[in-house]
């Protein structure tokens, strides 16, 4: 079966600190998306990754095909960042892909 | 700016009732999304439309069914709201379909939080 795995389920932090938030999943895959969900609902993509590592702003995430993990990094957190990282995995299969979502990290930046 | 509209954010509906939900986009996407979203569970695929008219049933289509007779519309329908059908409810759409190797990425609704009682 498809697996994705996010740790941790919960993390609160002090601003300012560096952040990280790890994905793993089961086996060999498309690509592998990171999504942001502020409370009320809405979910907004931040990175697809199908290897390497890709900024933006004071997000990076990275990819190790080989490990079959991904972590998603918040630079200088902010009160701001608190939401739900959700991670989401395109699992090759033979009749084509499946998205598979991780359950989420709840981020809590306190001031 | 790319937009995903839902028709109601919050909804309260009885035991047995016919529930619809819809969910609109102006992107001029072929694939639209529902997916249910609970706590420890993440988000799961209901059904989803590749085109007008077509349609694919996705990890938990039981006691759900879908409607596309738009491009732009895609609705989904209790067809006997149950108690355990009590959830955040996202629709999404995007250019290509998970299965293509041209997959980018989905664009989300607000959400609706649906509860029977």
């Amino acid at each position: 079966k498809n697996e994705v795995e996010q740790s941790p389920q919960n993390l609160t932090a002090q601003e300012g600190e560096f952040i990280t938030i790890n994905c793993s999943y089961s086996v060999g895959i498309s690509a592998l998306h990171w999504l942001q969900q502020h409370p009320g609902g809405g979910i907004v993509s931040l990175f697809m990754l199908s290897s390497g590592k890709k900024k933006h702003g004071r997000l990076i995430a990275t990819i190790n095909i080989q490990e079959k993990h991904s972590s998603l990094h918040i630079t200088a957190s902010h009160p701001r960042d608190s939401a739900v990282y959700i991670c989401a995995v395109l699992f090759r299969e033979t009749s084509g892909s499946r998205l598979t979502f991780g359950e989420g990290t709840q981020l809590t930046v306190n001031p | 700016d790319v937009k995903v509209t839902q028709s109601s954010r919050y909804l309260v509906k009885r035991t047995g009732e016919k529930v619809f939900l819809e969910c609109v986009q102006d992107m001029d996407h072929e694939n639209m999304f529902w997916y249910r979203q609970d706590p420890g569970l993440g988000l799961r695929l209901i059904y989803f439309s590749y085109d007008v008219k077509m349609k694919e049933k996705g990890d938990i289509p039981e006691g759900y069914s879908v409607s596309r007779e738009k491009k732009e519309r895609f609705s989904l329908i209790l067809e006997s709201a149950s108690t355990n059908q009590t959830s955040m409810y996202l629709c999404a759409s995007s250019l290509y379909p998970p299965r293509l190797a041209g997959y980018n990425e989905q664009f989300f609704g607000p959400g609706t939080r649906l509860t029977v009682l």
